[in-house]
């Protein structure tokens, strides 16, 4: 079974500042991982993703994450946060060597950013 | 180019209706998934097709719920005998045929079941 948690409802954070969204996952084997982002009243929209290779991996809009094997986390980070990154932020997992293409989502989690 | 569409963007129907929902994946893409997200549970899979191989049904949560994909491409999603727990955003994937590559979401359907 696959399994993704986002411990934080919502983080607020002051325009400027860094913002990290937390992300730990589990599967059996090896993992697929994806960030997303929604927006009030649109689907989901793909920021980034891990696969292989390097452990940090670079997104849209200026979001990283860095693949964490031994902690099994996958945070979501910017370096300046901006009002307009205000929205839902969702983690999602694939166990590469489970049948089936599904993605488990966690919860996720809300940011504001405040001006 | 165009992205994943879905018709209708919302819908509002009395309980005990059959409701179906609409989606047109990217032009390509093989693989076509649906999820529901709802307030209680977050975003779940539902079902998912790839190519003519056998659709995963293994997250339709009730035998009221069927999807089907004609031609390899557009899929019907439908909700018989609507109860009022079906009330949910419905949302669409679609993605290439590699298991690593990106799944694409369209804007979603928003049913209301009264």
């Amino acid at each position: 079974a696959q399994s993704v948690a986002q411990p934080e409802d919502q983080v607020n954070v002051a325009e400027g500042n860094p913002l990290t969204v937390k992300c730990t996952y589990s599967v059996s084997g090896n993992p697929y991982l994806f960030w997303y982002v929604q927006y009030p009243n649109r689907g989901l929209q793909f920021l980034l993703k891990y696969i292989t290779g390097d452990n940090l991996v670079k997104g849209s809009y200026g979001f990283e994450a860095e693949f964490n094997k031994s902690q099994t986390s996958f945070h979501l980070k910017k370096p300046s946060a901006l009002v307009s990154d205000s929205a839902l932020y969702f983690c999602a997992v694939r166990d590469i060597g489970a049948a089936g293409n599904k993605l488990t989502f966690g919860g996720g989690t809300r940011v504001l950013v405040k001006p | 180019g165009a992205g994943v569409s879905q018709s209708p963007s919302n819908k509002v129907t009395e309980k005990g209706k059959d409701v179906e929902l609409r989606c047109d994946p990217i032009s390509g893409h093989t693989a076509l998934y649906w999820y529901r997200q709802s307030l209680g549970q977050g975003l779940e899979f539902l079902i998912y097709f790839q190519g003519n191989s056998a659709p995963d049904k293994s997250g339709l949560p009730s035998d009221r719920f069927s999807a089907e994909r004609t031609g390899g491409s557009v899929s019907t999603l439908t909700i018989q005998r609507t109860q009022q727990e079906d009330s949910a955003v419905y949302l669409c994937a679609s993605s290439p045929v590699q298991r690593g590559d990106t799944q694409y979401f369209g804007p979603g359907t928003r049913l209301t079941v009264l």
